[in-house]
């Protein structure tokens, strides 16, 4: 069965505190793999799009990386303002996209 | 540019009435989806919209129609409102590009409460 999994489901981190989030998926024919930013009461935002094994992406604190199997959301010297949920999202046809449940992350000052 | 705006942003309806979510976008864009999140379970993909005058089901179609009226808006419509329907909605555009559909640029969503 396609499915695309996160964790953690919830992450705290003290400003400044690096670390990483994980999106695992098992969806064949994979078509791009993709990272949104979502802040409270409000629509997902577009990171990131990754397409093959090995691609790594930047911007700002936040680099993504994919594997055959997985993708890392890495976030060095994270900010409060860095606080939100985090999601990815795999197309898997032309027009389709499962999306994970989420990271949500606390970064405290 | 408003990118892709949705009304109304808050809804509540009592079991059995209907509504329709409206939605548009001024990026020209070729594709269009409505997808519910509810908490722990990610977006589901209700409906989608490849082109002008066409639609798709999704993940999740059941209780719902959609309509694309033209490039610009794509439309759901709740004939008949069930409390299993209460979750946020967004609407979401895309462009196609070398590599199939790109990412998807998301509207505030609505709030829809169904008593």
């Amino acid at each position: 069965e396609d499915q695309v999994t996160q964790s953690p489901e919830a992450l705290r981190l003290q400003e400044g505190e690096s670390s990483s989030l994980n999106c695992s998926y098992t969806v064949s024919g994979l078509r791009g793999l993709f990272w949104y930013r979502q802040d409270p009461g409000k629509g997902p935002e577009f990171l990131f799009t990754l397409y093959s094994a090995g691609e790594e992406k930047e911007k700002e604190r936040l680099k993504a990386t994919l594997t055959k199997k997985e993708s890392f959301l890495h976030i060095t010297a994270p900010k409060p303002e860095d606080s939100a949920t985090y999601l990815c999202a795999v197309k898997y046809n032309f027009n389709k996209f499962y999306f994970g449940s989420g990271t949500k992350l606390n970064v405290k000052p | 540019n408003a990118g892709v705006t949705q009304t109304p942003k808050f809804q509540v309806l009592k079991t059995g009435q209907s509504m329709t979510l409206q939605c548009a976008q001024d990026m020209n864009h070729n594709s269009m989806y409505w997808y519910r999140q509810d908490p722990g379970m990610g977006l589901r993909l209700i409906y989608y919209s490849a082109s002008e005058g066409t639609t798709d089901k999704g993940e999740v179609p059941n209780g719902y129609n959609v309509s694309r009226l033209n490039k610009r808006e794509f439309s759901l419509r709740l004939e008949s409102a069930a409390p299993s329907q209460t979750s946020v909605y967004f609407c979401a555009s895309s462009q196609l590009g070398l590599a199939g559909h790109n990412e998807q640029f998301f509207g505030p969503g609505t709030r829809l409460t169904v008593l």
